[in-house]
């Protein structure tokens, strides 16, 4: 069993439209990152938090420490939103569990 | 302000030829740093990561090695390639438990 599952695994949306990616893990754990890869780009981190909710534009990430689960939201989609979205989690040993991302693309 | 370079950025190498990617960070002191490699469409695997100068860890057997010979520059080698190291290298930081920040990667393919 993994320890960080993402859901979906691939999603296809219409422009302007909600979306929700989800990240549940099996680790206690200090904060949980979402990152952020374009197709054949790097990797840029989107948020680090650790309880509650987070807001930067239109994406907002939250997370219930309890129920070990955190979603990503865009909302107001668009193409450039298009992009590979992963949930990271820290281990105890200075390394990081990896969800296997969530592939968005959205359509204009 | 922090940064992270990592460079060349794309490359092709003939199998049993070197290699040498590097990474440097600016703006802040003893940061974690590893080591990602990512093949085509799949995750992130870890190679090595390192919390200090000539502290390396190894996560995967292979025929690579890493190298931190100052705080803030972390060295990927190899002294032969295989065609299997052919993937998009990721060289990350962080310090402590904060954010974690990526380099802008590095493709490499073995021909």
């Amino acid at each position: 069993k993994n320890e960080v599952e993402q859901s979906p695994q691939n999603l296809t949306a219409q422009e302007g439209e909600f979306i929700t990616i989800n990240c549940s893990y099996s680790v206690g754990i200090s904060a949980l990152h979402w990152l952020q890869q374009h197709p054949g780009g790097g990797i840029v981190s989107l948020f680090m938090l650790s309880s509650g909710k987070k807001k930067h534009g239109r994406l907002i990430a939250t997370i219930n420490i309890q129920e070990k689960h955190s979603s990503l939201h865009i909302t107001a989609s668009h193409p450039r939103d298009s992009a590979v979205y992963i949930c990271a989690v820290p281990n105890t040993g200075n390394q990081f569990y990896f969800g296997t991302g969530t592939s968005l693309t959205v359509i204009p | 302000s922090q940064t992270i370079h990592q460079w060349p950025a794309t490359l092709v190498q003939p199998v049993g030829s070197p290699l040498s990617l590097e990474c440097t960070v600016e703006g802040t002191s003893n940061p974690n740093l590893y080591w990602y490699r990512q093949a085509a469409g799949r995750g992130l695997q870890l190679l090595f990561y390192s919390v200090g100068i000539g502290q390396i860890s190894s996560e995967v057997p292979q025929n690579l090695s890493a190298s931190r010979p100052q705080d803030r520059q972390f060295i990927l080698s190899s002294k032969k390639l295989l065609l299997s190291d052919s993937g998009f290298y990721l060289c990350a930081w962080t310090l402590g438990a904060g954010e974690l920040f990526f380099g802008e990667g590095s493709r490499l393919t073995v021909l």
